[in-house]
């Protein structure tokens, strides 16, 4: 069965760091661009990070750029979003979602993890 | 940066056909995708590439996209459809992902 589960959300100061994890299962992480995405309290959908099937081309949204890093464990078929610099902004559910290319829809999406920045 | 528009909230009484629409400058030359997120819940693609439906959606789904408007069609609206609704798409000028800022589908 096709999953993905993100994990490492929590209460943060701003200025802080955290790093989510996006463990996967029933696909091969490699074979497809994954993708971070998020939504604060009550707002939609704001695209923030993409990551390449090869892992050598990653974009980012102007929001978080600089400050968010995406990453990937072939070996443990998992997708990382490493945030500094956190802004109480950043407060939202983030969701990681699987696409087959930058075109594509998104056609798994985990459950979420809460991420909030307070002081 | 790309931006599409969609309205705040569409009602319509069950049984009724309800459209929602995206709109986008020549959004009709570029690919759609539609997400129903329902509260409480991640969103799921119920449309892609403007007229493609997942095979676990219900055929009452359908897509469309020309012009300066992509639209989401739903016939035969029941109360389980009630959920917010994403258009999305991929800008390649830019490298970004846009999505639409959500309708509220509401079944009176």
């Amino acid at each position: 069965q096709v999953r993905l589960v993100e994990s490492g959300g929590g209460l943060v100061k701003p200025g802080g760091s955290l790093r989510l994890s996006c463990a996967t299962s029933g696909f091969i992480i490699t074979d497809n661009y994954m993708t971070w995405i998020r939504q604060a309290p009550g707002k939609g959908l704001e695209w923030i990070s993409y990551l390449s099937q090869t892992g050598d081309t990653k974009y980012y949204a102007d929001s978080v750029k600089g400050r968010f890093t995406i990453s990937r464990d072939n070996a443990k078929n998992s997708l990382y979003l490493q945030m500094n610099s956190l802004r109480v902004e950043d407060t939202a559910i983030y969701y990681c979602a699987r696409g087959y290319s930058y075109e594509d829809a998104f056609d798994i999406w985990g459950q979420g993890t809460m991420v909030t920045v307070s002081s | 940066s790309y931006v599409l528009t969609q309205p705040p909230s569409v009602s319509v009484a069950p049984g009724e056909t309800a459209k929602i629409t995206c709109g986008g400058d020549n959004i009709g030359t570029k690919s759609v995708h539609w997400y129903q997120q329902r509260p409480g819940q991640a969103p799921v693609l119920v449309i892609y590439y403007d007229t493609d439906r997942p095979s676990e959606i219900p055929a009452r789904f359908s897509g469309s996209n020309s012009g300066n408007t992509a639209t989401l069609t739903i016939r035969r609206v029941a109360a389980d459809d009630e959920a917010d609704y994403y258009c999305q798409l991929w800008d390649s000028s830019g490298d970004y992902v846009v999505f639409g800022g959500g309708t509220k589908l509401t079944v009176l």
